[in-house]
């Protein structure tokens, strides 16, 4: 059985650099598809985030792109998403989920069959 | 920028039908943008419903069926049920391996 954890601090400063970590079990980080983080504004909608391919290739949300860096350790089975000089806006729940992306032999998204399982959340409040 | 558009809200009677649909601001959806819909529940994560435009993921009943309407992506529920109330997201992709959610639509069975 598949299984996504995240883990992180709970609070983050304004200013700082928001760090998850999501652990996989039942299935290799290192298999063929992607890996996405998608977050929850208290309240309000989903957002994607991005997602990383194990061998690095990662793809962001534009309105995100400077921010934003993900990263993958294959000998531990986990992902991480690091976000940048956060503000309250980046207040929300956090979701890591593994990603159907249709992907040629480099690595390169052609298309998507979704986010198959997702994990519970991690809730991050950026507060000083 | 182009915004994924749905519905906000909707309600159904119990034992009816609803099609929810996700459009573009600007374009027409088609199966090029291989969207995908999510079922999300207060205090849980989301749950995949459809991808591909039309495939069930595992174990989710025929009731939910996804489609091309027009230019829009569609999802159909048959025989609503209460515990169908939930937030529904669609979510397309834009190409460059960018997806984006659509605002979600607020299903309320009643």
């Amino acid at each position: 059985q598949v299984q996504l954890q995240e883990s992180g601090p709970g609070l983050v400063k304004p200013s700082e650099t928001l760090s998850l970590t999501c652990s996989v079990s039942g299935y290799s980080v290192s298999s063929v598809n992607y890996w996405a983080w998608i977050r929850q504004p208290p309240g309000k909608g989903l957002e994607w985030i991005g997602n990383i391919y194990h061998r690095g290739n990662t793809y962001y949300n534009p309105s995100l792109k400077s921010r934003v860096t993900m990263s993958v350790d294959t000998p531990k089975n986990q992902f991480s998403l690091k976000l940048s000089s956060v503000t309250a806006a980046d207040t929300a729940m956090y979701y890591c989920a593994r990603d159907l992306s249709r992907i040629t032999i480099f690595g390169v998204i052609t298309g998507t069959d979704g986010f198959d399982i997702w994990g519970q959340g991690t809730k991050v409040t950026v507060f000083s | 920028q182009t915004v994924v558009t749905q519905e906000p809200s909707f309600s159904v009677s119990p034992g009816g039908t609803v099609t929810l649909t996700c459009g573009l601001s600007s374009g027409s959806v088609s199966t090029s943008y291989f969207p995908s819909w999510y079922q999300q529940t207060p205090g849980q994560a989301p749950r995949t419903l459809i991808y591909g435009t039309n495939t069930r993921s595992s174990g989710v009943p025929d009731r939910f069926s996804g489609y091309i309407l027009g230019n829009k992506a569609a999802l159909t529920i048959t025989g609503a049920q209460a515990d169908d109330e939930s937030h529904y997201y669609c979510v397309l992709y834009m190409g460059g391996g960018i997806s984006v959610f659509g605002g979600g639509t607020k299903l309320t069975v009643l």
